[in-house]
């Protein structure tokens, strides 16, 4: 069935590293790829979003591109912020476009550390 | 727009009683979701409505659950006879079909916690 792997955490880094979390999904159909973030306390956020292969999504400065040749939809940041500390999940819709579900990876815990 | 909401935010409750949360999505999303998330895991999916036809229900929504959206807005989750494992956090997700807009956003989640 789907399914979406990430990367095993906790990971922590000093503000101003480079950020990258690794993501891949089963290759079921062509679905929707998905970054939420949760940060302490709050509810889940969609972080960026992409809808076919080769798309980047992009905002607050992270970046990930749906690249269906690795199955593969990392996370990528060039320089970490205190801010940025908080749980990232990566998922997947079930059918292209008109996503009836999401199916979320184990989610990886992000500190980052003046 | 005021966002996802879901009430309570936390419920304790003794094993074998029957618990019930509530969503409201964003105005005008026809789309609604549930998910549980335990710790250290992400959110799985459980049912979703489009409207108020229920489309799809997880395996993992046994017949102690029921959920509801009467009037194709705001949506019920009830577990009867809870058990100590459905303890988790339900997360309700809504989101607006037939426009190309397949993005979900999520509510605060209700904790649960089965004694």
């Amino acid at each position: 069935g789907d399914s979406v792997t990430q990367m095993e955490g906790p990971v922590t880094l000093s503000e101003e590293a480079f950020l990258t979390i690794n993501c891949t999904y089963t290759a079921t159909g062509y679905p929707s790829l998905f970054w939420y973030v949760q940060y302490p306390g709050e509810g889940l956020q969609l972080l960026l979003k992409a809808t076919k292969a080769d798309d980047k999504g992009s905002n607050k400065g992270f970046e990930a591109t749906y690249r269906k040749e690795t199955t593969s939809f990392h996370l990528e940041k060039g320089s970490v912020q205190v801010s940025d500390s908080a749980v990232y999940f990566c998922a997947r819709g079930t059918l292209t476009g008109a996503n009836s579900k999401l199916t979320f990876g184990k989610g990886i815990t992000l500190s980052v550390r003046p | 727009d005021t966002g996802v909401s879901q009430d309570p935010r936390h419920k304790i409750t003794k094993r074998g009683q029957n618990v019930t949360f509530r969503c409201d999505p964003i105005s005008e999303h026809n789309r609604l979701y549930w998910y549980r998330q335990t710790l250290g895991q992400g959110p799985e999916f459980l049912t979703y409505f489009q409207n108020e036809a229920q489309l799809e229900k997880s395996r993992l929504l046994s017949d102690r659950f029921s959920a509801e959206r009467p009037k194709g807005s705001f949506s019920t989750l009830e577990i009867q006879r809870t058990e100590q494992g459905d303890s988790a956090m339900y997360l309700c997700a809504s989101s607006l079909e037939g426009r190309g807009t397949d993005t979900q956003y999520f509510g605060p989640g209700t904790r649960l916690t089965v004694l």
